[in-house]
Formats: structure tokens, sequence, C-alpha cells
């Protein structure tokens, strides 16, 4: 069993809405969180980092949440735009150790018009 | 001006041939990876280098040979290719060592497919 869980698995919504994937992790001890964007046919892109003490992180119409008690995080995107269309992925670091990140298996994100 | 390039960018060919695929950064960043991508879209780790020197190298088969001439290229060369093979690989690249809580920084790709 994995131990990032990304939901939903995919997620179609419309153009100017607003959405949230969930991320749940079980890794410990926990160093850092992060989000990354992946293109079709392209490597993904960090969008925000979190360590323990941080609750939330923006970037742009981005924003990600950490509940370190429960082991869950979010990414909201606000607005969202065609180009929003990817795949998101959550990766979980252990003792600051990135070369063994934990990577969640992402959630397909489609924005129609 | 790419960060970290690979080469090349799609890969066809037969079952137990022998191929290469090259990794350059120009971050000036210590460590390199190579992560396999399959068909669910799962990220996996392969192998790390810092330094030129081998730091992790999960449960690969041996038929997978990194190599990291200096620290801005780790290529990786595959012997007798099998079926399974078959995947999108990944290079990146991040600053320091793999226990610093650097952002890794991804190539474009390399799909390989295995006839």
């Amino acid at each position: 069993k994995n131990q990032v869980e990304q939901s939903p698995q995919s997620l179609i919504i419309l153009e100017g809405k607003n959405c949230t994937l969930q991320c749940n992790y079980t890794v410990s001890p926990f160093s850092n969180l992060r989000w990354y964007k992946q293109d079709t046919g392209r490597g993904p892109v960090s969008l925000t980092i979190m360590t323990f003490s941080e609750n939330t992180k923006s970037n742009g119409r981005y924003t990600a949440t950490l509940d370190a008690d429960t082991k869950q995080s979010s990414l909201h995107i606000t607005a969202s735009q065609l180009s929003d269309s990817a795949s998101y992925i959550c990766v979980v670091s252990l003792n600051t150790n990135a070369g063994k990140s934990t990577f969640g298996d992402g959630t397909t994100l489609t924005v129609k018009p | 001006d790419t960060a970290v390039s690979q080469t090349p960018k799609y890969l066809v060919t037969q079952m137990g041939n022998d191929k290469s695929i090259k990794c350059e950064q120009n971050l000036g960043h210590d460590t390199m990876y190579w992560y396999k991508q399959d068909s669910k879209k799962f990220l996996k780790i392969m192998f790390s280098y810092n330094n030129k020197e081998l730091i992790i190298n999960e449960t690969v088969p041996n038929r997978f040979s990194p190599k990291s001439p200096d620290k801005a290229h780790l290529n990786l060369h595959i012997n007798s290719l099998e079926l399974g093979d078959s995947a999108v690989y990944f290079c990146a690249s991040s600053q320091g060592q793999p226990t610093n809580t650097g952002e890794l920084f991804f190539g474009e790709g390399s799909r390989l497919t295995v006839l």
C-alpha cells in the first residue's frame, strides 16, 4: 500500500471553477511535503513546499494546506484555467532525504471550457 | 538553456537490444536521479548520484547501469531490453546531498517503447 495516497484519482471541472485535491500520508518521520504539477508529456514541476511548521503556502492561484497532526494536505486551485489541466503529484520527504521521497499516484485534473 | 535535458525524447527498440539515455543538468546541482514512470503514471526512483558517487540504488534489475562521468551528467544504460522496460524515464537533479530537502528539477522525460 502506497504511503502517500491522493484523491480523487481524476477530476473534471469547468473553466473558472475552483477545486481541491487531497493528499493523505502515513510516512514518518515527516520532513516536508511538495506538490508537483506534471503537464502531459512533460516532467513534474514543483508548485509548493511545506515543512512541519507551515500550515499553508500559496503560489498564485494554487494554495496548499498541511495538517501535520492528521497527516493530510490539500491543494486548492482557484478560478481554474484550461492550462491547469495536468497531473498533480503529492511528494512527502522523510528525514530530509529528497532522493527517497515518497510519491503519490497523482490526481489527473481536466479543465473544460 | 534547458535546466535538465535528456536525450533521446523517444526511443523505440526491439527486445534484447541495449540502449542508453543521456542526461545533463546546467543548474550546478550536486545530486542527480533517474526515475521511472509506468503506464499508471506512478513515479519510482531508480538511482541517485551525488558528485558522481552512487547514493541510492533501488531494487532495479542489474540490466540497468547508471554512469556519471561528472556531476553534471548521469546516463542510463539498459542491457537486454524487455517488454516491461517500456516506460517514461525521467532524469532529475537537486542541490546538495539527497539528505537535503532540495526541490527536484525534472527533465522532459524519455519515452522508451520496447517491441
